[in-house]
């Protein structure tokens, strides 16, 4: 069985500063790991995916994210934090892509101060 | 522009009354998905289909249904509400690639049972 596992349902940065979630998964098959990117009120947006071929993946609005086989994880950073990165963050695993079932963590809010 | 949308976006029902939540896409996806977000377990699959005819049960289930008729439409029915059910609903919709791949997500619909 797949899951994921977001460490810390809640991180603050302050504007400009380095931005770190942090997602780990369990998965018995190589998986397809995703960053999914929620505003208030709204429905999730892809941030980003990894999908086997380059280990750093770049996703929109300069976030980025690196797959570690070895410590089953798929943190996602950004260097420098903006106020309009203020969000809720889901890191997902599939065993067959990110078309098919999708497994969901938790989520990490992430507050932004000016 | 294709999109999907759910109706109605807020509904307050009582216990033990049947709700159907509508779920629309116009990006002509055989994948689709439903899914219930509370807080402190991210999203939770509840029912999904990969084509017309095609349904499956998620990780939360029970006291849901679905049916898929046609490949834009997959209504979402609560048999008998009860306030556990009490959530913001998500239907999701995707292609069927074989690698990568990504969900779009409608706005949600607020669901209160009393």
């Amino acid at each position: 069985a797949q899951s994921v596992t977001q460490l810390g349902s809640h991180v603050s940065v302050s504007e400009g500063a380095l931005v770190l979630l942090r997602c780990n998964y369990s998965s018995s098959v190589p998986p397809y790991l995703f960053w999914y990117v929620q505003y208030p009120n709204q429905g999730l947006q892809l941030l980003l995916k990894y999908t086997s071929a380059a280990t750093l993946v770049k996703g929109i609005n300069g976030f980025e994210a690196e797959f570690k086989k070895s410590e089953t994880s798929f943190h996602l950073t950004k260097p420098s934090a903006h106020m309009s990165d203020a969000a809720e963050y889901f890191c997902a695993v599939s065993d067959r892509g990110g078309g098919f079932k999708t497994i969901f963590g938790a989520g990490t809010r992430l507050f932004v101060k000016a | 522009d294709a999109e999907i949308t759910q109706s109605p976006r807020h509904k307050i029902t009582e216990t033990g009354r049947q709700v159907t939540l509508a779920c629309h896409q116009t990006w002509n996806h055989n994948n689709m998905f439903w899914y219930r977000q509370d807080l402190g377990h991210g999203l939770r699959l509840i029912h999904y289909s990969y084509g017309v005819q095609d349904t499956n049960k998620g990780e939360v289930s029970d006291g849901y249904s679905v049916s898929r008729s046609n490949t834009e439409d997959l209504p979402l029915t609560l048999e008998s509400a009860a306030s556990s059910q009490t959530s913001v609903y998500f239907c999701a919709s995707s292609e069927s690639p074989g690698t990568g791949g990504e969900q779009y997500f409608g706005p949600g619909t607020r669901l209160t049972v009393t």
